[in-house]
């Protein structure tokens, strides 16, 4: 079944403590995205890749890192975590091209304390 | 810097009725605009798109416009149906750039 995963789909941390939240997809797709989601702000990018090793920044990338290694992973990192990072994370792929759909995961739940 | 402004953030409607959700974009560079609809606790999903050089484009009880003189889209759901309660987004991208900028959201709610 073609689909994009995440990994963990909850999670609970304290400021400061390193964490990643991975990004897996099986449709070789060339493009992957990160976006936040919060109320009343619509979904907000943070980082996205248009290849392997290419990496850039969205509009709201402050406080998190990303790596594009090989191509059917993007994983998000926050360093030192903090409580306006508190969000619902989405991640997303397509192929590369404008017009294509972009398949989103299921989303990550993450509260920051 | 780019932005997609979304209106209304709420929308009630009787079931049966037209729904329109509309939204501005700032780049006049922008030549793609996809529509997501978000369903609760699901994840997004692309219900339908268009580019810059079309000016309509109907898929059922669904359609979308553009204007690009004034810079703004709307989607336009006919017939409205319990099911097409959720969240929908708009969103606006440019050619050779990866970032996609989504409005914030609209509440549809379709009330039996």
């Amino acid at each position: 079944e073609a689909q994009v995963t995440q990994n963990p789909r909850y999670l609970i941390t304290v400021t400061g403590k390193k964490l990643t939240v991975t990004c897996s997809q099986n449709m070789n797709h060339e493009y992957m995205s990160w976006y936040r989601q919060d109320p009343g702000l619509g979904l907000r990018q943070i980082y996205y890749s248009m290849n392997v090793e290419v990496t850039d920044k969205g509009d709201v990338p402050e406080g998190y890192k990303v790596s594009r290694k090989e191509k059917r992973n993007f994983p998000l990192i926050l360093e030192s975590p903090s409580p306006n990072q508190t969000s619902l994370y989405f991640c997303a792929s397509k192929d590369v091209g404008q017009y294509y759909e972009q398949y989103f995961g299921p989303g990550t739940r993450l509260t920051v304390t | 810097g780019e932005n997609v402004e979304q209106h209304p953030s709420t929308l009630s409607v009787q079931e049966g009725d037209s729904a329109v959700i509309k939204c501005t974009y700032s780049d006049s560079a922008s030549n793609y605009f996809p529509w997501y609809k978000q369903e609760l606790g699901k994840r997004p999903q692309l219900i339908i798109d268009i580019r810059s050089n079309v000016g309509e484009k109907k898929d059922q009880r669904i359609a979308v416009t553009l204007n690009k003189t004034a810079k703004h889209f709307s989607l336009h759901i006919t017939e409205t149906q319990p099911e097409d309660s959720a969240v929908y987004f708009c969103a606006a991208s440019k050619s050779n750039t990866g970032k996609l900028i989504f409005g914030q959201g609209t509440t549809l709610q379709v009330k039996p």
